[in-house]
């Protein structure tokens, strides 16, 4: 299983919004709805900010949002604020309790 | 509030062997599938290892087959990793997360740290 595929950076102004994608194949992403994101701070655990494709767990601002079409999935963020820079990972489930993860994306808010 | 904990991590020699181990606290343990997942240095995340409720499913990222080993007791409320035949490749801060189904990790550990190297 190769990993799914995400810009390394992006980037937007306090108060812009924000896409990240990520890419996979039909053999994940456009095989389940299982499409998670991840926020990642340095040198802090990951945590999950979005779940089966545009989920969000208690304590997740709706600011962050998701979507899929066919093999690609999509966070968007918007009304970007200081404390959303970080690193975002996705993943997908790929069957027989495999998962499989994105590359990560780097976002900077100017 | 759900707690996870783990240590065991350190140098290890190429070829030698490490357990890691993770406490779990704040939920119900033995409902809930397991997974190990690691990054290496400035690199992504990798899922490693998953182990189901009873223990009796395990699955295992390629790179590791034949080499790690995942159990859990329900009991002490622990999950394990045995890291056999370690590679430099492996070095990675290590993961323990809770696992909901279809591999969504709503919670994870501060993480520990595996140097592999001579």
């Amino acid at each position: 299983q190769s990993a799914l595929t995400q810009p390394p950076s992006a980037s937007g102004s306090p108060g812009q919004s924000v896409a990240i994608s990520c890419t996979g194949t039909s053999s994940d992403i456009g095989a389940y709805n299982y499409v998670s994101w991840y926020q990642q701070h340095p040198g802090k655990a990951p945590q999950l900010m979005i779940y089966e494709i545009n989920n969000r767990p208690s304590g997740v601002p709706d600011r962050f949002s998701g979507s899929k079409s066919g093999n690609t999935a999509s966070l968007t963020v918007t009304g970007l604020q200081a404390e959303d820079e970080a690193d975002y990972y996705c993943s997908s489930f790929a069957g027989t309790k495999q998962v499989i993860f994105g590359g990560g994306t780097k976002l900077t808010v100017l | 509030e759900v707690q996870l904990v783990e240590s065991g991590g350190g140098l290890v020699q190429p070829g030698g062997s490490l357990r890691l181990f993770c406490a779990a606290s704040g939920f119900t343990f033995r409902n809930y599938w397991m997974s190990w997942v690691r990054q290496a240095p400035g690199k992504g995340l990798e899922w490693v290892a998953n182990i189901k409720v009873d223990g009796n499913e395990k699955y295992y990222v390629d790179s590791v087959k034949g080499r790690f080993t995942i159990s859990r007791d329900n009991a002490k409320n622990s999950l394990y990793l045995q890291m056999d035949s370690l590679r430099v490749e492996d070095t990675a801060i290590y993961y323990c997360a809770k696992d909901t189904a279809y591999n969504i990790f709503d919670y994870w550990g501060q993480g520990t740290l595996v140097t592999v190297s001579s």
